[in-house]
């Protein structure tokens, strides 16, 4: 059965460098998430992706975050400038049509020191 | 606003006994409901969801519009069932973003 992908699984950052966490969604879902998770909180959900353009975003996804489909098969997220509050799981999904099931990644852990 | 509660951090039962996650939400309009499962070192998965009106694994939930619930039963408990559940909404105009509880670690002793 196709899965979401994730790459890396841990990742640790100083505070202030710029991370990419990577994504490989199911290969003929056409919409993209990023959630997360801070340690013993909530999943939030950060932005969706449709059509090479962010097509909804959390108001935690400010100018520090950008997402990217740079080929046919990736789905990045980008922080620019690590804060340590930015420490999170990091979970990627992909649906194949707008509201239909979500499939999510495992996770990126990140931790920014 | 759109809110998911699960009232419950914890929750542990005998196998065989029933079980009943509990989950309310908080959203002006007509949501979609889900809940989500994820067993140990697994991802998240969809178990099911309220527009489906299925059972799986055993597991059903009811959508109740009037006490804004949407509580995850199962009569019989399998130690297998042991997972973390999050219940999650999905508002009903155009939006794709999933809301997520807060998850309940379910525990079942044999």
């Amino acid at each position: 059965e196709p899965e979401v992908t994730q790459t890396p699984s841990h990742q640790v950052t100083q505070m202030g460098q710029e991370v990419i966490l990577r994504c490989v969604p199911i290969s003929n879902h056409l919409y993209f998430y990023w959630y997360r998770q801070i340690l013993g909180q909530k999943v939030e959900f950060l932005v969706s992706f449709y059509n090479n353009e962010i097509s909804e975003k959390s108001e935690i996804f400010d100018d520090q975050f950008s997402v990217e489909r740079p080929d046919g098969s990736n789905f990045t997220l980008k922080i620019r400038s690590t804060k340590l509050e930015d420490s999170a799981m990091y979970f990627c999904a992909s649906s194949e049509a707008i509201r239909w099931t979500q499939y999510f990644g495992p996770g990126t852990r990140l931790l920014v020191l | 606003a759109q809110r998911v509660t699960q009232p419950e951090k914890l929750l542990s039962v005998f196998k065989g006994a029933p079980v009943e996650l509990k989950c309310n939400y908080s959203y002006s309009g007509s949501p979609e409901l889900f809940w989500y499962v994820q067993y140990s070192r697994q991802r998240l998965q969809l178990l099911l969801r309220h527009i489906s009106r299925e059972s799986i694994k055993g597991f059903t939930a009811d959508l109740n519009k009037g006490e804004t619930s949407f509580h995850l039963k199962k009569p019989f408990a399998q130690e297998e069932d042991s997972a973390m559940y999050y219940c999650a909404l999905r508002g009903r105009q155009g939006a794709q973003k999933l809301v997520f509880g807060q998850g309940t670690r379910l525990t079942i002793n044999p």
